[in-house]
């Protein structure tokens, strides 16, 4: 596709409930990264697939957080056992690792997720 | 270990002003520097990204960084403001290596006074 795309755009769940979230790179992109932006903060960065591994997960904040990406495009950020905390944007970003721009990464539109 | 500090959360200049938002790094390695805008509602746009080829960049929409290695600064520059670049701003840094992840500052809303 023309740039990177996140569903839903928006997601509010109930305390204990488990979501996903969807990720669509920019085609051809071998990187994929999750970032979470809490209100007034800048982003921070939670994990990193290259092709269907994850190459780094450092930023996960606990085992309630977890990341797929079976096929090396598509990467779904699954969190269970949601808590208020959770509330954040959620942003998506790919990058290529070859060619002029290899190693910029373009972000998605994000996903906010509200946790009641 | 890398970090960003950004000087100021919130910067206002008049319209036609210079426009200056202040970014400092803190690198082990050589570092790559970005800064990224955020318009309301929307997703993170890259401005501009030093790589090491020249220490003045120019992005998009007449903005420039200098990168300064003595002053570990990473400023962003604007000669004449637009009530069009009322936005957030996050400088960032990364590694080496093309795939590492990027470390944000926590941001500048810049706001354009008419």
């Amino acid at each position: 596709g023309a740039g990177v795309s996140q569903t839903p755009s928006n997601k509010v769940t109930e305390k204990g409930k488990y979501v996903e979230l969807r990720c669509d790179p920019i085609s051809g992109h071998t990187a994929l990264y999750w970032y979470r932006q809490s209100l007034g903060q800048g982003p921070e960065f939670l994990i990193y697939f290259q092709g269907t591994g994850a190459a780094d997960d450092s930023g996960l904040p606990n085992d309630r957080f977890f990341a797929v990406r079976p096929e090396g495009s598509v990467s779904t950020l699954k969190i269970q056992r949601t808590e208020r905390g959770d509330s954040a944007v959620y942003l998506c970003a790919s990058s290529s690792v070859v060619g002029a721009v290899a190693g910029t990464q373009y972000f998605g539109p994000g996903t906010r997720l509200t946790v009641l | 270990a890398q970090s960003v500090t950004q000087l100021g959360s919130h910067v206002s200049v008049s319209e036609g002003a210079l426009v200056l938002l202040r970014c400092n790094y803190s690198s082990s390695v050589p570092p790559y520097l970005f800064w990224y805008v955020q318009y309301p509602n929307q997703g993170l746009q890259l401005l501009l990204k030093y790589t090491s080829a020249a220490t003045l960049v120019k992005g998009i929409n007449g903005f420039e960084a200098e990168f300064k290695k003595s002053e570990t600064s990473f400023h962003l520059t604007k000669p004449s403001a637009h009530m069009s670049d009322a936005a957030e701003y996050f400088c960032a840094v990364r590694g080496g290596n093309r795939d590492d992840k990027i470390i944000f500052g926590k941001g500048t809303r810049l706001h354009i006074l008419p």
